[in-house]
């Protein structure tokens, strides 16, 4: 099967830009989650969508983020405008649970963007 | 929250060597994995492990979730095996979860 797809695979922008990045879960998968690692520092939790629904959101830093997944299937985040602070590499990561068992997390390879 | 620490936080082998990386966490979890973040940036799954034991080539995984420890075991390495890696948990079922990450283990392996 597909894995986790993510484009652009790496964004250069400037400061005041707008960014749309792209997932592409594994079909079928109905969890979907947003994460990031910025400035060498951990991934952090930005968002879950269970099919089209914003699960949790706790973790989107600003309202410059906003994370859109329409009809369930892929999902958007963009961000505006850009600032210095939001450079990092963006991972999406889809799940499928069945009957209370968890199969863990696939990752896709990520976005890295880096705002100049 | 649950709190992840990984350990040592850098690593600096010669190739051959092997490794053992650890992990602890603060609280029970239905879930935890190890990733291999590579130079390229690129997040790879490397073990789903929320207990007991796992092989997969040189590499091995063993969680004891009743004393909240997962330890991630690297033989012979190879230059490949150079770049971050991260300990994540997640606690809950359905809908729930959402993965902690500890700050990772840099891992350098020199030929």
């Amino acid at each position: 099967e597909a894995g986790v797809t993510q484009f652009p695979s790496h964004s250069v922008i400037e400061k005041g830009q707008t960014v749309t990045l792209r997932c592409d879960p594994i079909s079928g998968h109905d969890n979907l989650y947003w994460y990031r690692r910025v400035m060498g520092k951990e991934i952090k939790f930005l968002l879950h969508f269970v099919k089209e629904s914003k699960q949790d959101e706790s973790g989107m830093p600003n309202n410059r983020f906003l994370a859109e997944r329409t009809g369930g299937t892929y999902s958007t985040l963009k961000v505006q405008p850009a600032e210095l602070e939001d450079s990092g590499v963006y991972f999406c990561a889809s799940s499928q649970h069945e009957q209370g068992a968890n199969y863990g997390y696939t990752f896709g390879s990520g976005t890295r963007l880096t705002v100049v | 929250g649950i709190q992840v620490e990984q350990s040592p936080p850098d690593l600096i082998l010669q190739e051959g060597a092997n490794s053992t990386l650890r992990c602890n966490f603060s609280d029970s979890v239905n879930n935890l994995q190890w990733f291999h973040q590579n130079p390229w940036g690129q997040l790879i799954n490397l073990f789903y492990i929320p207990s007991g034991t796992k092989q997969n080539g040189r590499l091995s995984a063993t969680t004891v979730a009743t004393e909240r420890y997962s330890l991630l075991y690297i033989s012979s390495s190879q230059t490949t095996d150079s770049g971050v890696y991260f300990c994540a948990v997640a606690k809950g079922f359905q809908g729930a979860q959402k993965l902690v990450f500890g700050q990772g283990t840099r891992l350098t392996i020199n030929p």
